[in-house]
């Protein structure tokens, strides 16, 4: 069964500090791991997809990378608009096309 | 705004009652999505459609069903309500059937069963 565990589950960063949220994952066959935003009592926003290790995309102040175990959303220089919660997912290959998502990592920006 | 939408919003009910709820998907979209998200489970794939058909199917409830019409909205039915249903519940779309590519979630309808 395809698992995707985020850390840390919540985290607190200064305007201007950059730093990371990581995605593990255990999946048969990925076939794509994608990174949403949601705010409060919304649905999730498309952010990227990372098919394989090695796989890099930008967009503003975040960047995704990809390796075989995990992926990493680095933020850099975030303001308090990017406050959200950042949820990580992936398909496995087989004939199910759900997705699996981890729990989130809930992040804060102090202005 | 991602182009898919969802109805209502907010559904306030009790317990041993039915609802349902409608997702109309993106425009071009053939492949619509549920799933529910309460506080302590995250979001958890429900049942997958293609072009009217079911295509996969995850962690639905004999309770629940869904189906989607020729013009590819979809609804949800949820049946036999208990307190343990409230939740989010999202509808996603995405363009073909594989579900490979990026799927694009609706506003959501919040559920809450008293």
């Amino acid at each position: 069964e395809d698992q995707v565990t985020q850390s840390p589950e919540a985290l607190r960063l200064q305007e201007g500090e950059s730093s990371s949220l990581n995605c593990s994952y255990t999946v048969s066959g990925l076939r794509g791991l994608f990174w949403y935003r949601q705010d409060p009592g919304k649905g999730p926003e498309f952010l990227f997809t990372l098919y394989s290790a090695g796989e890099e995309k930008e967009k503003e102040r975040l960047k995704a990378t990809l390796t075989k175990k995990e992926s990493f959303l680095h933020i850099t220089a975030p303001k308090p608009e990017d406050s959200a919660t950042y949820l990580c997912a992936v398909r496995g290959g087989g004939s199910n096309y759900k997705l699996t998502f981890g729990k989130g990592t809930l992040l804060t920006v102090n202005p | 705004d991602s182009g898919v939408t969802q109805t209502p919003k907010h559904l306030i009910t009790a317990t041993g009652q039915r609802v349902t709820l409608r997702c109309s998907p993106r425009s071009g979209d053939l492949s619509v999505y549920w799933y529910q998200q309460s506080l302590d489970q995250g979001l958890q794939f429900l049942i997958q459609y293609y072009n009217g058909e079911e295509r996969a199917k995850g962690n639905i409830l004999e309770r629940f069903s869904a189906q989607q019409f020729p013009d590819l909205h979809s609804e949800l039915n949820l049946s036999s309500l208990e307190l343990g249903d409230s939740a989010l519940y999202f509808c996603a779309s995405s363009v073909g059937p594989s579900g490979v590519g990026e799927q694009f979630f609706g506003p959501g309808t919040r559920l809450t069963v008293l």
